[in-house]
């Protein structure tokens, strides 16, 4: 069985502009939540998505957004960017809704460097 | 506001001691203390969970030991491995909240 699939795996933007970040997850698993993970703060939570609706949202600004499709790929997308964004960016998958617990299963990331 | 605090930052063990990681968290809500190992290039992935309802849990070499009314909760690896050498989190959850995550700590184990 397939795990989580990250595209791409690196990217490089330049100040101001946007990105979009892909996530499939495993095959029947209906939640995807993404990670944003840099050095000084670890792993924080973006949002998560539950049979295409957001469920939870993190602490962080407008210019990050998400959603799920039908068959449950996800994608992010970061408007305006900064230099601060730049960071590892994680998708998870789970079977069910995150919110009881579930396992995740990580992608291995898209590395986003912002200059 | 850090609701998972982790530490130490960085640790390094002989091939063959114990290595372990402490964890404490804020939220009494909380019932779900999982720790994540990730290795350079990989996503985290799952190495082992407790709830409040036992005091330790082990799997194999691995061993959670969670103290409810100290808050706290650690994760000891016996006879550590140098293939052992990962970043490891903890984390915390409840039905309400999505995993929260502690900065993680840099486990390196010598020969």
């Amino acid at each position: 069985k397939a795990g989580v699939t990250q595209t791409p795996r690196y990217l490089i933007k330049t100040r101001g502009q946007q990105v979009t970040l892909s996530c499939s997850p495993i095959s029947g698993h209906r939640s995807v939540s993404w990670y944003q993970q840099t050095p000084g703060q670890g792993l924080q939570f973006l949002f998560e998505y539950f049979s295409e609706t957001q469920r939870n949202k993190g602490n962080f600004p407008g210019r990050f957004s998400g959603r799920q499709f039908s068959n449950s790929r996800s994608e992010m997308n970061v408007s305006t960017l900064e230099l601060g964004d730049s960071a590892l960016y994680l998708c998870a998958s789970s079977l069910k809704d995150i919110s009881i617990n579930e396992k995740l299963f990580f992608g291995s990331g898209t590395q986003l460097s912002v200059l | 506001q850090q609701q998972v605090k982790q530490s130490p930052q960085s640790l390094i063990v002989q091939k063959g001691g114990i290595s372990i990681i402490n964890c404490a968290y804020e939220n009494t809500a909380f019932d779900y203390f999982p720790w994540y190992q990730q290795f350079p290039g990989k996503g985290p992935a799952l190495l082992i969970a407790i709830r409040p309802d036992v005091s330790e849990k082990k799997e194999g070499r691995f061993t959670i030991s969670f103290n409810k009314s100290a808050k706290q909760f650690s994760l000891h690896i016996m006879d550590s491995q140098p293939g052992d050498s990962a970043t490891y989190f903890c984390a915390a959850s409840n039905a309400n909240t999505p995993l929260v995550f502690g900065k993680g700590t840099r486990l390196s184990v010598i020969a």
